[in-house]
Protein backbone atom coordinates (compact mmCIF):
# COMPACT_ATOMS: atom_id res chain seq x y z
CA UNK A 1 0.00 0.00 0.00
CA UNK A 2 0.41 4.04 -0.36
CA UNK A 3 3.28 5.39 2.21
CA UNK A 4 3.83 9.08 2.53
CA UNK A 5 6.57 10.32 4.75
CA UNK A 6 6.19 13.63 5.97
CA UNK A 7 9.16 16.02 7.37
CA UNK A 8 9.80 17.96 9.44
CA UNK A 9 7.73 16.77 12.45
CA UNK A 10 8.36 20.45 14.08
CA UNK A 11 8.58 23.57 12.47
CA UNK A 12 9.58 26.68 13.96
CA UNK A 13 10.03 30.01 12.00
CA UNK A 14 9.71 33.58 12.75
CA UNK A 15 6.80 36.16 11.56
CA UNK A 16 7.12 36.91 8.52
CA UNK A 17 9.32 34.33 7.37
CA UNK A 18 8.50 31.28 4.47
CA UNK A 19 8.33 27.59 5.70
CA UNK A 20 8.59 24.85 3.63
CA UNK A 21 7.25 21.02 4.77
CA UNK A 22 7.99 18.19 2.48
CA UNK A 23 6.14 15.24 1.49
CA UNK A 24 7.09 11.89 -0.15
CA UNK A 25 5.30 8.89 -1.29
CA UNK A 26 5.45 5.50 -2.53
CA UNK A 27 2.65 4.54 -4.73
CA UNK A 28 3.12 5.90 -8.24
CA UNK A 29 -0.68 5.35 -8.89
CA UNK A 30 -1.29 8.16 -6.42
CA UNK A 31 -2.88 10.86 -8.42
CA UNK A 32 -4.38 13.35 -6.17
CA UNK A 33 -2.16 15.14 -2.61
CA UNK A 34 -3.98 17.60 -1.02
CA UNK A 35 -2.50 19.63 2.22
CA UNK A 36 -4.56 19.98 5.21
CA UNK A 37 -4.21 22.24 8.37
CA UNK A 38 -5.49 21.24 11.72
CA UNK A 39 -5.44 23.72 14.52
CA UNK A 40 -5.85 22.83 18.24
CA UNK A 41 -9.19 21.10 18.96
CA UNK A 42 -10.81 20.85 15.48
CA UNK A 43 -10.55 19.11 12.51
CA UNK A 44 -8.46 19.12 9.58
CA UNK A 45 -9.29 21.75 6.94
CA UNK A 46 -8.36 21.66 3.11
CA UNK A 47 -5.67 24.64 2.21
CA UNK A 48 -4.36 22.99 -0.91
CA UNK A 49 -4.28 20.60 -3.40
CA UNK A 50 -2.76 19.37 -6.57
CA UNK A 51 -3.71 17.18 -9.21
CA UNK A 52 -0.41 14.49 -11.07
CA UNK A 53 -1.15 16.49 -14.40
CA UNK A 54 0.13 19.78 -12.53
CA UNK A 55 3.87 20.77 -10.99
CA UNK A 56 2.93 23.29 -9.30
CA UNK A 57 -0.05 25.60 -7.74
CA UNK A 58 -0.29 28.80 -5.81
CA UNK A 59 -2.59 30.38 -3.40
CA UNK A 60 -2.06 33.76 -2.03
CA UNK A 61 0.63 32.84 0.26
CA UNK A 62 0.41 29.25 -0.22
CA UNK A 63 2.12 26.97 -2.96
CA UNK A 64 2.67 23.26 -3.74
CA UNK A 65 4.91 21.51 -5.88
CA UNK A 66 4.97 18.05 -6.93
CA UNK A 67 7.35 16.48 -8.37
CA UNK A 68 6.05 13.11 -9.90
CA UNK A 69 9.53 11.27 -10.76
CA UNK A 70 10.72 11.74 -7.61
CA UNK A 71 7.18 11.06 -5.68
CA UNK A 72 7.61 13.73 -3.76
CA UNK A 73 5.57 17.14 -2.98
CA UNK A 74 5.66 20.25 -0.79
CA UNK A 75 3.67 22.71 0.54
CA UNK A 76 5.61 26.46 0.82
CA UNK A 77 3.80 29.41 3.08
CA UNK A 78 5.40 32.60 2.68
CA UNK A 79 5.55 35.69 5.02
CA UNK A 80 4.00 33.54 7.81
CA UNK A 81 1.90 35.08 10.14
CA UNK A 82 1.19 33.88 13.95
CA UNK A 83 -2.72 32.00 12.86
CA UNK A 84 -0.65 30.01 10.64
CA UNK A 85 0.40 28.36 13.25
CA UNK A 86 -1.39 24.71 13.61
CA UNK A 87 0.18 20.77 12.65
CA UNK A 88 -0.03 20.15 8.74
CA UNK A 89 -0.78 16.96 7.21
CA UNK A 90 0.12 16.18 3.54
CA UNK A 91 -1.87 13.08 1.92
CA UNK A 92 -1.52 11.33 -1.35
CA UNK A 93 -4.52 9.93 -2.77
CA UNK A 94 -5.64 6.69 -5.35
CA UNK A 95 -8.57 5.09 -6.17
CA UNK A 96 -10.58 7.12 -3.24
CA UNK A 97 -7.86 6.02 -0.59
CA UNK A 98 -6.35 8.56 0.92
CA UNK A 99 -2.86 8.10 2.79
CA UNK A 100 -1.45 10.73 5.48
CA UNK A 101 1.96 12.00 6.74
CA UNK A 102 2.24 12.08 10.28
CA UNK A 103 1.87 15.84 10.42
CA UNK A 104 4.53 19.06 10.82
CA UNK A 105 4.00 21.10 13.89
CA UNK A 106 4.25 24.70 12.42
CA UNK A 107 4.74 27.65 15.22
CA UNK A 108 5.58 31.17 13.96
CA UNK A 109 6.72 33.20 16.72
CA UNK A 110 5.70 36.94 16.45
CA UNK B 1 -18.32 24.92 0.22
CA UNK B 2 -18.44 21.57 1.35
CA UNK B 3 -19.28 21.03 5.33
CA UNK B 4 -19.70 18.41 7.57
CA UNK B 5 -21.28 18.98 10.99
CA UNK B 6 -20.01 16.50 13.53
CA UNK B 7 -21.59 15.50 17.12
CA UNK B 8 -21.12 16.32 19.99
CA UNK B 9 -18.28 18.19 20.28
CA UNK B 10 -17.05 16.68 23.72
CA UNK B 11 -18.72 13.84 25.42
CA UNK B 12 -17.95 12.24 29.19
CA UNK B 13 -19.23 8.96 29.55
CA UNK B 14 -19.00 6.30 32.73
CA UNK B 15 -16.91 3.26 31.89
CA UNK B 16 -19.63 0.61 30.41
CA UNK B 17 -21.73 2.34 28.69
CA UNK B 18 -22.19 3.35 25.34
CA UNK B 19 -21.70 6.73 23.34
CA UNK B 20 -22.71 7.60 19.71
CA UNK B 21 -20.67 10.03 17.44
CA UNK B 22 -22.98 11.57 14.30
CA UNK B 23 -20.95 12.76 11.41
CA UNK B 24 -23.37 14.83 8.74
CA UNK B 25 -22.90 15.78 4.95
CA UNK B 26 -24.77 19.46 5.21
CA UNK B 27 -25.00 20.17 1.37
CA UNK B 28 -23.72 17.42 -0.12
CA UNK B 29 -23.81 13.91 -0.54
CA UNK B 30 -21.66 11.18 0.25
CA UNK B 31 -21.41 7.71 -0.46
CA UNK B 32 -18.40 7.30 1.67
CA UNK B 33 -17.07 8.22 5.29
CA UNK B 34 -14.20 7.47 7.02
CA UNK B 35 -13.64 7.34 10.87
CA UNK B 36 -10.76 8.11 12.53
CA UNK B 37 -9.14 8.07 15.77
CA UNK B 38 -6.33 10.52 16.81
CA UNK B 39 -3.85 10.64 19.60
CA UNK B 40 -1.97 13.73 21.35
CA UNK B 41 0.24 14.74 18.78
CA UNK B 42 -0.06 11.94 15.94
CA UNK B 43 -1.39 11.78 12.65
CA UNK B 44 -4.89 10.65 12.07
CA UNK B 45 -5.70 6.59 12.64
CA UNK B 46 -8.03 5.43 9.94
CA UNK B 47 -10.60 2.89 12.03
CA UNK B 48 -13.24 2.37 9.19
CA UNK B 49 -14.82 3.37 6.10
CA UNK B 50 -18.61 3.69 6.06
CA UNK B 51 -20.75 3.18 3.17
CA UNK B 52 -24.00 3.82 2.44
CA UNK B 53 -25.91 0.91 2.56
CA UNK B 54 -23.52 -1.44 3.09
CA UNK B 55 -21.44 -2.62 5.37
CA UNK B 56 -18.29 -0.72 6.92
CA UNK B 57 -14.75 -1.64 6.34
CA UNK B 58 -12.93 -1.68 8.90
CA UNK B 59 -9.12 -1.07 9.22
CA UNK B 60 -6.58 -4.37 10.94
CA UNK B 61 -7.02 -4.11 14.74
CA UNK B 62 -10.16 -1.93 15.13
CA UNK B 63 -12.97 -3.99 17.15
CA UNK B 64 -16.00 -4.02 14.77
CA UNK B 65 -17.94 -4.88 17.62
CA UNK B 66 -16.83 -2.17 20.00
CA UNK B 67 -17.08 0.74 17.16
CA UNK B 68 -20.26 -0.13 15.59
CA UNK B 69 -20.75 1.88 12.52
CA UNK B 70 -23.82 2.61 10.34
CA UNK B 71 -23.97 4.85 7.54
CA UNK B 72 -27.99 4.80 6.68
CA UNK B 73 -28.55 7.62 4.19
CA UNK B 74 -26.32 9.62 2.22
CA UNK B 75 -25.63 12.45 4.65
CA UNK B 76 -25.33 10.61 7.46
CA UNK B 77 -23.04 8.19 9.25
CA UNK B 78 -22.78 7.16 12.68
CA UNK B 79 -20.11 5.56 14.76
CA UNK B 80 -21.05 3.59 18.39
CA UNK B 81 -18.43 2.95 21.11
CA UNK B 82 -20.11 0.13 22.97
CA UNK B 83 -18.81 -0.96 26.33
CA UNK B 84 -16.71 2.51 26.26
CA UNK B 85 -13.48 1.79 29.07
CA UNK B 86 -11.25 4.44 29.80
CA UNK B 87 -8.41 3.69 27.03
CA UNK B 88 -11.14 4.16 24.35
CA UNK B 89 -10.89 7.98 25.27
CA UNK B 90 -9.69 9.77 22.33
CA UNK B 91 -10.40 12.58 19.92
CA UNK B 92 -12.51 11.00 16.65
CA UNK B 93 -13.21 12.30 13.63
CA UNK B 94 -14.86 12.08 10.54
CA UNK B 95 -14.92 12.99 7.01
CA UNK B 96 -16.62 12.31 3.97
CA UNK B 97 -16.59 12.38 -0.50
CA UNK B 98 -18.48 14.55 -2.46
CA UNK B 99 -20.05 11.56 -4.61
CA UNK B 100 -20.32 14.17 -7.01
CA UNK B 101 -16.58 15.05 -7.26
CA UNK B 102 -13.54 12.62 -8.07
CA UNK B 103 -10.29 12.76 -6.87
CA UNK B 104 -11.63 15.51 -4.91
CA UNK B 105 -10.41 16.64 -0.76
CA UNK B 106 -12.00 15.27 1.97
CA UNK B 107 -14.16 17.08 4.59
CA UNK B 108 -13.86 16.77 7.96
CA UNK B 109 -16.01 17.14 10.94
CA UNK B 110 -14.94 19.17 13.77
CA UNK B 111 -13.79 16.13 15.67
CA UNK B 112 -15.45 14.07 18.82
CA UNK B 113 -13.47 14.48 22.27
CA UNK B 114 -14.23 11.36 24.11
CA UNK B 115 -13.39 11.03 27.82
CA UNK B 116 -14.89 7.61 29.81
CA UNK B 117 -14.12 7.88 33.49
Amino acid sequence: GENVEQHPSTLSVQEGDSAVIKCTYSDSASNYFPWYKQELGKGPQLIIDIRSNVGEKKDQRIAVTLNKTAKHFSLHITETQPEDSAVYFCAAKDAGKSTFGDGTTLTVKP
Amino acid sequence: GAVVSQHPSRVICKSGTSVKIECRSLDFQATTMFWYRQFPKQSLMLMATSNEGSKATYEQGVEKDKFLINHASLTLSTLTVTSAHPEDSSFYICSAEDRGAYNSPLHFGNGTRLTVT
